[in-house]
């Protein structure tokens, strides 16, 4: 496995089920990140976690829980979610703290349909 | 609050035109600066950096950056059907600490063969 992995490339859930996001980097990267995108919309920051701590959460509401067990692997459990959480959800690693940044790579993407 | 502006298009261009996509930044403090590459219901994909003010070519894109300005531009000479996509400007400060990239809502291309 190369780059970043997100599984499952689709998920359709209920309102009332709980589902898990899963993003693995094989870049050795030390920061991850979760965003979502929306049609017509640009991409929304969720979470950033360096160095497995997480520096950042955007306003996204407690339906949304981030998980971070190791540099590698970034987590994002769902639960109750509503209908406009209908979105791609992309996780993106990259490597921070050099006083320089070359980008980030990103995944391929969760299509998430919430019924 | 950082903001990043680019022409959500569509930027239609006809084959083996040159196309110009443009984004402002808000944050003068910005120092670097990338283009992705989307292609529908695809994750973007980088394909420029810059960080210093002028002109940056890789193949048949070429980036642009005027810091005084504070705009930055990707041409894609001879454009092809397959570059048609969404292109995302993203900037970001050099930093110390953790800050994330800041994205356009992007310009939808449409190179008309």
């Amino acid at each position: 496995e190369t780059g970043v992995t997100q599984t499952p490339r689709h998920l359709v859930m209920g309102m009332t089920n709980k589902k898990s996001l899963k993003c693995e980097q094989h870049l050795g990267h030390n920061a991850m990140y979760w965003y979502k995108q929306s049609a017509k919309k640009p991409l929304e920051l969720m979470f950033v976690y360096s160095l497995e701590e997480r520096v950042e959460n955007n306003s996204v509401p407690s339906r949304f829980s981030p998980e971070c067990p190791n540099s590698s692997h970034l987590f994002l459990h769902l639960h109750t979610l509503q209908p406009e959480d209908s979105a791609l959800y992309l996780c993106a690693s990259s490597q921070e703290g050099t006083g320089f940044n070359y980008g980030y790579t990103f995944g391929s993407g969760t299509r998430l349909t919430v019924v | 609050q950082k903001e990043v502006e680019q022409n959500s298009g569509p930027l239609s261009v006809p084959e083996g035109a040159i196309a110009s996509l443009n984004c402002t930044y808000s944050d003068r403090v910005s120092q670097s600066f990338f283009w992705y590459r989307q292609y529908s219901g695809k994750s973007p994909e980088l394909i420029m950096s810059i960080y210093s003010n002028g002109d940056k070519e890789d193949g048949r894109f070429t980036a642009q950056l005027n810091k005084a300005s504070q705009y930055v531009s990707l041409l894609i000479r001879d454009s092809q059907p397959s570059d048609s996509a969404t292109y995302l400007c993203a900037v970001i400060q050099l930093y110390s600490g953790n800050t994330p990239l800041v994205f356009g809502k992007g310009t939808r291309l449409s190179v008309i063969a």
